[in-house]
């Protein structure tokens, strides 16, 4: 089982919608980070969280650290927001420290 | 202040030759570390350095690969003797610390070996 879960895998919608992707995890960490990846680009970093709510724009992050489990939400969405969309969770680990991720979760908006 | 920048950003290789992938961290930070995307295939941890020093290469293929961060310039990973499996995308963040800070991420470089 991987360490790091998300769903949905795939996930379709119209603009306007309000998206949810889930994440859940199995190991301690320190904090968890939703990245953003468009075809053929780079990525960018969305949110680092270690507890409660983040806000930005129209996205919008939540962690429960007692249930392993944050989730993205994007309101309004829009063609543009169109991306996979990964977990990552910062693994702390013999003095040192890595990510591991999630498989990510392809997000389509259409018009 | 320009973001991490990973060059080149495509890279063609033959069998057998070898690749260099660099990256400049962004200015003032000092903590590299570089993940490899295989296609259909999440991202995986491979190495993560600091100046002069490899802290945690336990992601890192034992043979043919190998990293460095030296004092001065980017941070080079460094693939011999190419194999079609190599193929994939390798991406670099930079941190200003280790711990619970932010890290950001380049462009990444997509290697193809032919």
């Amino acid at each position: 089982k991987n360490e790091v879960e998300q769903s949905p895998q795939n996930l379709t919608a119209q603009e306007g919608e309000f998206i949810t992707i889930n994440c859940s995890y199995s190991v301690g960490i320190s904090a968890l980070h939703w990245l953003q990846q468009h075809p053929g680009g780079g990525i960018v970093s969305l949110f680092m969280l270690s507890s409660g709510k983040k806000k930005h724009g129209r996205l919008i992050a939540t962690i429960n650290i007692q249930e392993k489990h944050s989730s993205l939400h994007i309101t309004a969405s829009h063609p543009r927001d169109s991306a996979v969309y990964i977990c990552a969770v910062r693994k702390m680990q013999g003095g040192s420290e890595k990510l591991v991720f999630g498989k990510g979760t392809k997000l389509t908006v259409n018009p | 202040n320009a973001g991490v920048m990973q060059n080149p950003r495509h890279l063609v290789r033959r069998r057998g030759q070898e690749a260099r992938l660099r990256c400049s961290p962004m200015k003032g930070h000092s903590h590299v570390y570089w993940y490899r995307q295989l296609p259909e295939e999440g991202l995986k941890f491979m190495v993560y350095l600091q100046k002069e020093n490899i802290i945690d290469e336990s992601g890192m293929p034992k043979e043919r690969f190998s990293a460095e961060f030296p004092k001065e310039g980017p941070s080079i990973l460094r693939i011999q003797q190419v194999v079609r499996g190599d193929s994939a995308a390798y991406f670099c963040a930079s941190s200003p610390s280790g711990g619970d800070t932010e890290a950001f991420f380049g462009q990444g470089t997509r290697l193809t070996v032919v």
